[in-house]
């Protein structure tokens, strides 16, 4: 299995701008997490799906964040409009149906951003 | 709100010596994760442990859970330089129920191995 993929995998961009990360979870997993990871905040959940459906995005810092799910093998995160405080390593996670599972989840490399 | 605390946050050990990394978690939980992360790398999974008394082990590491106590240990036994990486336990309160396998991550502790 190719694992979680996450592109881009560097991406340097200037405030204002808008930001598209990108995530494709393993195959027939149906749970997807997206995390970010700061020296200063350790990694933070920003937003989680179940079978496609938005469950829980209370980690979202602010409006400027978006997160979709259009199917089970792509989920997008925007942020619109970028600001430096944004800078941070974002990874998707994915995990097969934890209720019958071991729940574990399994990262993609992540997106590094960096706003300037 | 679930709180889940690692001890210590940075660990310093000489190549051949045994030390134990601490995770405390504030609420009832049967399911517990520990996670290893080389610089600039992703996070791998290393031990999952599903019931009270689960042990696990794997070369160097052992990975222990007292549900009761609320307590997981990462037990590194006879450290070599390889073994140098930053270690998360995290916490899934609700055993892949409502929360859909949402886990909570500590802080992480970054372990430096000298020769």
């Amino acid at each position: 299995d190719a694992g979680v993929i996450q592109s881009p995998r560097h991406e340097v961009t200037e405030m204002g701008q808008e930001v598209t990360l990108r995530c494709k979870p393993i195959s027939g997993h149906n749970s997807l997490f997206w995390y970010r990871q700061t020296m200063m905040r350790g990694l933070e959940l920003l937003i989680y799906f179940n079978n496609n459906v938005p469950i829980d995005d209370s980690g979202m810092p602010e409006d400027r964040f978006s997160a979709k799910m259009p199917n089970a093998s792509f989920s997008t995160l925007k942020i619109q409009p970028s600001e430096p405080r944004d800078s941070a390593v974002y990874f998707c996670a994915s995990s097969f149906d934890p209720i019958f599972n071991t729940g574990e989840l399994f990262f993609g490399e992540g997106s590094r951003l960096t706003v300037l | 709100e679930l709180k889940v605390e690692q001890n210590p946050l940075f660990l310093s050990m000489q190549e051949g010596k045994n030390y134990t990394i601490y995770c405390n978690y504030s609420t009832t939980s049967d399911r517990l994760y520990w996670y290893r992360q080389d610089p600039g790398k992703s996070l791998e999974s290393l031990f999952v442990l599903l019931s009270n008394g689960a042990v696990k082990q794997e070369g160097r590491l052992m990975a222990s859970l007292d549900t009761k106590a609320r307590l997981s240990t990462l037990h590194i036994t006879a450290a070599v330089h390889d073994l140098s990486a930053t270690y998360f336990c995290a916490v899934d309160p609700d055993a892949g129920g409502t929360s859909y396998g949402k886990l909570t991550f500590g802080q992480g502790t970054i372990l430096t191995v000298h020769p």
